[in-house]
């Protein structure tokens, strides 16, 4: 089935340190992956998405690149602000007989300190 | 324009009684979906009406849960005789259509059964 696994937090980081929070899959075909994030006292809203392998999906200095082989999506930021501080889902959109839903991995609390 | 709305904000019910719930998704979008997020459970799929085909029902967790949507906007999530683990906060997204696009969601009612 589907399924989608990502690094468990939280993470807090200093401002401008790298982000890497990883993020892996398991489905049948070829699914698209998505990130989302919720800002404190927010609602859900995609960062960034792809639809293919090899694919890189980009928003805000953040990115994510589709690796079939080793199906992952993980998502990584060179340099975080403050107002990065977030909550990070990684998720995978089902296909045939699951096609509309989203499978969402457990969530990445990340605070950045100033 | 107007994002995906719903109603109310916040419910506090006792065990037993009946719930609902509701969803205006943005003006459009042809797909609609329902999920919920708890601290046990993350983020899971409930249900995927899109245009006029029969809704995609495999995520409800119990008989006991229910949604429609009417005239292809408006949808309803119907809890009966509300259980203490049904506390949770339920989602409702929209999309134009296909799990290819991107799910636009609403900021939730938080659920709380006493």
């Amino acid at each position: 089935g589907n399924s989608v696994t990502q690094m468990e937090g939280p993470v807090t980081l200093s401002e401008e340190a790298f982000l890497t929070i990883n993020c892996t899959y398991t489905a049948t075909g070829y699914p698209s992956l998505f990130w989302y994030v919720q800002y404190p006292g927010e609602g859900l809203q995609l960062l960034l998405k792809a639809t293919k392998a090899d694919d890189k999906g980009s928003n805000k200095g953040f990115e994510a690149t589709y690796r079939k082989e080793t199906t992952s999506f993980h998502l990584e930021k060179g340099s975080v602000q403050v107002s990065d501080s977030a909550v990070y889902f990684c998720a995978l959109g089902g296909r045939g007989s699951t096609l509309g839903r989203l499978y969402f991995g457990r969530g990445t609390q990340l605070t950045v300190w100033p | 324009g107007a994002g995906v709305s719903q109603s109310p904000s916040n419910k506090v019910t006792e065990k037993g009684k009946d719930v609902e719930l509701r969803c205006d998704p943005i003006s459009g979008h042809t797909a609609l979906y329902w999920y919920r997020q708890s601290l046990g459970q993350g983020l899971e799929f409930l249900i995927y009406f899109q245009g006029n085909s029969a809704p995609d029902k495999s995520g409800l967790p119990s008989d006991r849960f229910s949604a429609e949507r009417t005239g292809g906007s408006v949808s309803t999530l119907t809890i009966q005789r509300t259980q203490q683990e049904d506390s949770a906060v339920y989602l409702c997204a929209s999309s134009l259509a296909g799990s290819r696009d991107e799910q636009f969601f609403g900021p939730g009612t938080r659920l709380t059964v006493l």
